[in-house]
């Protein structure tokens, strides 16, 4: 539904193991965006495409990475270099010159 | 920072209008408003977006004051499915400013049976 699927729902992960969040869409959209959110906060960028194999640093990329190879799928890597990994982490997805309208169920993630 | 002020929760009676209120009096000419919301552990929700005109579309009106300074979105029946944050952003739709909008804290709206 909505055509954007972020797997899985809940992962849980040890301290100090690197873990890759799934983000693929079938709106034929060229622009991606990965955001974390904390309890109580609102929405913050972590990165973002614009196009294939090309991504930008949003404004909070340290400790985490991402690929573009494909249009269909941008995974992020959360690493044991970010501190705080614990998090609700969304996709979202647009056109360039459009607002990112369409969002993913979002990814819990849990670092133990 | 985010560019826009909300009350941080409202209630609202079951079947009754819900009238949210935005503050954005830094605005300039070429940003719009565009309202979210977020229910409980999902990704957000598009409602509807404007720049100086009122808008309606079947989720939602969007009231915008002659000066742009403030805004209001309209549940006009809202339900117990309603309930959830409502976030009110502005961001400048012109080539290079595409890359993200800034979010606030938003509006938690509880609708009570």
């Amino acid at each position: 539904d909505g055509g954007i699927t972020q797997s899985p729902k809940y992962l849980f992960r040890k301290e100090g193991q690197n873990v890759t969040l799934s983000c693929e869409q079938n709106l034929n959209h060229d622009a991606m965006y990965w955001y974390r959110q904390d309890p109580g906060q609102g929405l913050r960028l972590i990165y973002y495409s614009q196009i294939v194999n090309d991504f930008q640093k949003g404004d909070i990329a340290e400790g985490y990475s991402v690929s573009r190879e494909k249009k269909e799928s941008f995974p992020l890597t959360v690493t044991s270099a970010q501190k705080n990994p614990t998090a609700f982490y969304l996709c979202a997805t647009g056109h360039p010159r459009d607002t990112e309208a369409f969002f993913g169920q979002g990814t819990r993630l849990t670092v133990v | 920072d985010a560019k826009t002020t909300q009350p941080p929760s409202m209630d609202c009676a079951e079947g009754r209008a819900a009238n949210l209120p935005c503050n954005h009096s830094t605005i300039s000419g070429n940003e719009y408003v565009y309202w979210y919301r977020q229910i409980h552990s999902q990704g957000p929700q598009y409602i509807i977006h404007g720049l100086k005109n009122n808008e309606t579309n079947e989720m939602a009106s969007l009231i915008i004051t002659e000066d742009r300074k403030s805004s209001t979105l309209i549940l006009p029946h809202a339900t117990l499915r309603d309930t959830a944050v409502y976030y009110c952003i502005v961001r400048d739709r012109g080539a290079g400013n595409n890359r993200k909008l800034i979010w606030g804290l938003g509006t938690s709206l509880a609708v009570n049976p």
